[in-house]
């Protein structure tokens, strides 16, 4: 079974500018989360969707969206790209009704400069 | 509600010595906890998982202890290995559509 994945690998953008994150979960998974990773901070939760709809979503600004299409693929995007936005973007699956565990991908590295 | 997996920073351990990473969370209802490892440059991976109604679960050289009285979770790693450095993250969860909420992890540190 393939995990998750994420592309690109890596990203360097400059400020303002906007950029879109892919994710591709493991086949048969329904959720996907997105979670923005720094030194500081730790693991951030973003949001989650399921079944193309928003579940959950965390304390980011109306900046960072997301959305999901109905093969359960997930995108997403951070618009007017600040320096603070540098980070690891991670995208975990999962089953979605009442499995908890999360599958997680290798991430994104954004570089804002 | 939320509930955040608090660790302590690091811990450092010499190689073959057995390690403990503790985590305390908050929300009582938390009743699925999972341990992850991240590696650097790598996303987090499943290490082991507990529910509520269990105290103790042991996998293949690590044991998660859980106290719901203190909301308090543990991993043991036995012989810790140089491949066991990393930073580990607890996460709670309550109910299979909550969002999980990580804490800053515990980076575990094995000196040769």
């Amino acid at each position: 079974k393939a995990g998750v994945t994420q592309t690109p690998r890596y990203l360097i953008k400059t400020r303002g500018q906007q950029v879109t994150l892919s994710c591709s979960p493991i086949s048969g998974h329904r959720s996907v989360s997105w979670y923005q990773q720094t030194p500081g901070q730790g693991l951030q939760f973003l949001f989650e969707y399921f079944s193309e709809t928003q579940r959950n979503k965390g304390n980011f600004p109306g900046r960072f969206s997301g959305r999901q299409f109905s093969n359960s693929r997930s995108e997403m995007n951070v618009s007017t790209l600040e320096l603070g936005d540098s980070a690891l973007y991670l995208c975990a699956s999962r089953d979605g009704t009442g499995g908890y565990g999360y599958t997680f991908g290798s991430g994104t590295r954004l570089t804002v400069v | 509600g939320e509930s955040v997996g608090l660790h302590l920073p690091t811990l450092s351990v010499q190689e073959g010595d057995n390690s403990i990473i503790n985590c305390a969370y908050s929300n009582s209802a938390s009743d699925y906890f999972i341990w992850y490892k991240q590696e650097s440059g790598k996303g987090p991976q499943f290490i082991i998982d507990i529910r509520s109604n269990m105290d103790k679960r042991q996998g293949q050289r690590v044991t998660v202890l859980l106290n719901k009285t203190v909301k308090h979770l543990s991993l043991q790693i036995a012989a810790t290995q140089p491949g066991d450095s990393a930073v580990y993250f607890c996460a709670p969860s309550s109910g299979g559509y909550q969002k999980v909420t990580f804490g800053t992890g515990t980076k575990l540190q094995v000196i040769p």
